[in-house]
C-alpha cells in the first residue's frame, strides 16, 4: 500500500533554533517527492522537489534530503523564524500515474 | 491575483442539502486537481482533470460527488445530499504541462461545514 508517514506529528521550538522533520514513504514506483508548507487556513505552497537522483536540495533556510534506498526524506529548517509556524507536508508522486500521496504533516510552532 | 481561486471560501450547509464549489485555475494550466483535507491530516486526492477530461477519480469520490471541467478552464465540485462526514477543506490545485514533476499550485480552499 502506498503510504507517506511523517514525524514528529508536532514540534515546538524557540525562534532561532534549527529543526529537522522526517518523512518515510512506501510509494512505488517513485517519481518525485515534494515538501509543502501550509499556513493555517491556506493552501499548501511548494518548498522543494526531489527526484530519484537528488540527495539534497536547498531553498533559503530550508534544506531537503532524500535517500531513495531507505525511502526517507528530511526537511531541515535553519535559524527558525516565527513565520515558519505552519504545517509541513511531505508529498510523494507515484510514477505509475498522476496520483500524489500526502503525508499527514508535521505541525511546527516557533515561539519567541 | 493570478493564482488559483476558489469560491466560496466558507460554506455552512444543513445535512441533506446539495453544495457546489468552484475553482478557477491559473490561466493556461491544463491540469486541475481536487483534494479533501480534514483537520490534522494531509490532503487526500479526489479527482484530476487534464483539460476537460476527467482522467482519474479516487474511490473516496462516492456517487454523491461529481466534478466537471466543461471547457477545460474552471471546474466545479458538487456534493449531493451532504453528510456530516463531508465537513472538510476542499482544495483545488492546477499545474501546467506533461511533466509529472510540474508543480501544482493550490488555491485557498473551500471550508465546508455540514450541520
Amino acid at each position: 500500500k502506498n503510504q507517506v508517514e511523517q514525524s514528529p506529528q508536532s514540534l515546538i521550538i524557540l525562534e532561532g533554533k534549527n529543526c529537522t522533520l522526517q518523512c518515510n514513504y512506501t510509494v512505488s514506483p517513485f517519481s518525485n517527492l515534494r515538501w509543502y508548507k501550509q499556513d493555517t487556513g491556506r493552501g499548501p505552497v511548494s518548498l522543494t522537489i526531489m527526484t530519484f537522483s537528488e540527495n539534497t536540495k536547498s531553498n533559503g533556510r530550508y534544506t531537503a534530503t532524500l535517500d531513495a534506498d531507505t525511502k526517507q526524506s528530511s526537511l531541515h529548517i535553519t535559524a527558525s523564524q516565527l513565520s515558519d509556524s505552519a504545517s509541513y507536508i511531505c508529498v510523494v508522486r507515484s510514477g505509475g500515474g498522476f496520483k500524489t500521496i500526502f503525508g499527514a504533516g508535521t505541525r511546527l510552532f516557533v515561539k519567541a | 491575483d493570478t493564482g488559483v481561486s476558489q469560491d466560496p471560501r466558507h460554506k455552512i450547509t444543513k445535512r441533506g442539502q446539495n453544495v457546489t464549489f468552484r475553482c478557477d485555475p491559473i490561466s493556461e494550466h491544463n491540469r486541475l486537481y481536487w483534494y479533501r483535507q480534514t483537520l490534522g491530516q494531509g490532503p487526500e486526492f479526489l479527482t484530476y482533470f487534464q483539460n476537460e477530461a476527467q482522467l482519474e477519480k479516487s474511490r473516496l469520490l462516492s456517487d454523491r460527488f461529481s466534478a466537471e471541467r466543461p471547457k477545460g478552464s474552471f471546474s466545479t465540485l458538487e456534493i449531493q445530499r451532504t453528510e456530516q462526514g463531508d465537513s472538510a477543506m476542499y482544495l483545488c490545485a492546477s499545474s501546467f504541462g506533461q511533466d509529472r514533476g510540474a508543480e501544482a499550485f493550490f488555491g485557498q480552499g473551500t471550508r465546508l461545514t455540514v450541520v
